[in-house]
């Protein structure tokens, strides 16, 4: 089983609409939570971190966890074509500072 | 906006070389980390680094990879003898505390390419 699995895509969504995106974890001991985008050939960048039960939001996004499931999503309202990038869960559950990636979900919104 | 930087952008190296990636975190962070990327596929942690020393590493860290911290604000990679799969893209990160409370800024990454 792998510790951060996200789900697969890629996932197409048109402009306006809401885009869900899934991310599991294995470590029931894990901590914090955080959402990166990723443009194709670029650095991952901070969109949110989570770490307690429930919807955070900002802005246009909302983070999801249910630590009792090992779950946690990213709910995208009035999605953009500037939103178009891979999405990577990462889950951080030590103290070393290691956090895990997940294999990263695509997202398209079409125009 | 305070940002990580990394040289060079990108790197190329014969098989058997040495390189040594650079990377100057953000000035008031305490937590410094090298990720890497290999094409297509997910971002891995290689190692996280503390008050000088190495905090975790992961199975990849070997014998061949190093760090260093060699004045106050740059943090070194060093491989010693590349490889082919040594291919990628490696991140650099930095953050003010743990991953348990802290995320990761990252900078704009050197790209590794091992002939």
């Amino acid at each position: 089983q792998k510790e951060v699995e996200q789900n697969s895509g890629p996932l197409s969504v048109p402009e306006g609409a809401i885009a869900s995106l899934n991310c599991t974890y294995s470590d029931r001991g894990s901590q914090s939570f955080f959402w990166y985008r990723q443009y194709s050939g670029k650095s991952p960048e901070l969109i949110m971190f989570i770490y307690s039960n429930g919807d955070k939001e900002d802005g246009r996004f909302t983070a999801q966890l249910n630590k009792a499931s090992q779950y946690v999503s990213l709910l995208i309202r009035d999605s953009q074509p500037s939103d178009s990038a891979t999405y990577l869960c990462a889950v951080g559950n030590t103290n070393a500072g290691k956090s895990t990636f997940g294999d990263g979900t695509t997202l398209t919104v079409k125009p | 906006e305070p940002e990580v930087t990394q040289t060079p952008s990108h790197q190329v190296t014969q098989m058997g070389q040495e390189v040594i990636l650079r990377c100057v975190p953000i000035s008031n962070h305490l937590y410094f980390y090298w990720y890497r990327q290999i094409l297509g596929q997910k971002v891995e942690f290689l190692v996280s680094f503390y008050n000088n020393e190495i905090s975790e590493k992961s199975e990849i860290f070997d014998d061949q990879f190093s760090v260093e911290r060699p004045d106050g604000s740059n943090f070194t990679l060093k491989i010693r003898s590349t490889k082919l799969e040594d291919s990628a893209m490696y991140f650099c990160a930095s953050s003010t505390g743990t991953a348990i409370n802290s995320p990761l800024h990252f900078g704009n990454g050197t790209r590794l390419t091992v002939t």
